[in-house]
C-alpha cells in the first residue's frame, strides 16, 4: 500500500459527459502528479501540482482540468469525453520535486463507451 | 525534446538467468534517471534512481542499475530471476531543472519456469 488513495476505483460513461476523479496523496507530500496510461501511448504525464499551485505541465488536453485543494487532495476533471479518453489515470505524490521518490495510487480506470 | 529508449517492449528469461532491461536517454546533460515496476492491475512502484550519486545504483528486490554518460545508458539488471519479477519495468527520466516524468515505452519481464 502506497499511502496514495484514489476514487472511484473505475468509472464507466457516456462520450459527452464529464467525470471527476480523486486523489488523496501520502501525508506528508506537497506534490502530486496526475498521470494517463493507454495501450495507444503508454504513461503520459498530464500534470503536478505542489503546495496548492499548478507547477508542471504535460501532455494535458484543453477538455481536461485539475487542482489541488487546500488539504492537499487533488481532483483531475475530464470534460466531453471522447472515446480515446479510456485509458488507466494514476496520481503519484511526492514530498517536493519529482526527483523525490513518487508515490502511484492504484489508479482509476476510466470507460468512455 | 528529451526521449527515453527502453529496447525490446518483451524479455523473457528463465527463472534464475540474469535479468538485463535496457534504457537508452537523448540528452546531452545526464538528467535524474529512475526505473518504475508495475505488477498487474496495480500502480507503479520505483525499483531505484540515479540522481548523480554513485554510478552504480542498487535498488529494491536486489535490481541494480548502471549509469554511463558516454553511452547514455541506465540499464537495470539482476543477477538471478525470479518468478515474482514477473512485471513491465518502465524507465523515466527528468532533465534537469525540470519538474515532470519522461517515460520510456515499458518492458514486460516474462518468467519461464
Amino acid at each position: 500500500d502506497s499511502g496514495v488513495t484514489q476514487t472511484p476505483k473505475h468509472l464507466i460513461t457516456a462520450t459527452g459527459q464529464r467525470v471527476t476523479l480523486r486523489c488523496s496523496p501520502r501525508s506528508g507530500d506537497l506534490s502530486v502528479y496526475w498521470y494517463q496510461q493507454s495501450l495507444d501511448q503508454g504513461l503520459q504525464f498530464l500534470i503536478q501540482y505542489y503546495n496548492g499551485e499548478e507547477r508542471a505541465k504535460g501532455n494535458i488536453l484543453e477538455r481536461f482540468s485539475a487542482q489541488q485543494f487546500p488539504d492537499l487532495h487533488s481532483e483531475l476533471n475530464l470534460s466531453s469525453l471522447e472515446l480515446g479518453d479510456s485509458a488507466l489515470y494514476f496520481c503519484a505524490s511526492s514530498v517536493a520535486g519529482p526527483v523525490d521518490t513518487q508515490y502511484f495510487g492504484p489508479g482509476t480506470r476510466l470507460t468512455v463507451l | 525534446a528529451q526521449s527515453v529508449t527502453q529496447l525490446g517492449s518483451h524479455v523473457s528469461v528463465s527463472e534464475g538467468a540474469l535479468v538485463l532491461l535496457r534504457c537508452n536517454y537523448s540528452s546531452s546533460v545526464p538528467p535524474y534517471l529512475f526505473w518504475y515496476v508495475q505488477y498487474p492491475n496495480q500502480g507503479l512502484q520505483l525499483l531505484l534512481k540515479y540522481t548523480s550519486a554513485a554510478t552504480l545504483v542498487k535498488g529494491i528486490n536486489g535490481f541494480e542499475a548502471e549509469f554511463k554518460k558516454s553511452e547514455t545508458s541506465f540499464h537495470l539488471t539482476k543477477p538471478s530471476a525470479h518468478m515474482s519479477d514477473a512485471a513491465e519495468y518502465f524507465c523515466a527520466v527528468t532533465p534537469r531543472g525540470n519538474y515532470q516524468l519522461i517515460w520510456g515505452a515499458g518492458t514486460k519481464l516474462i518468467i519461464k519456469p
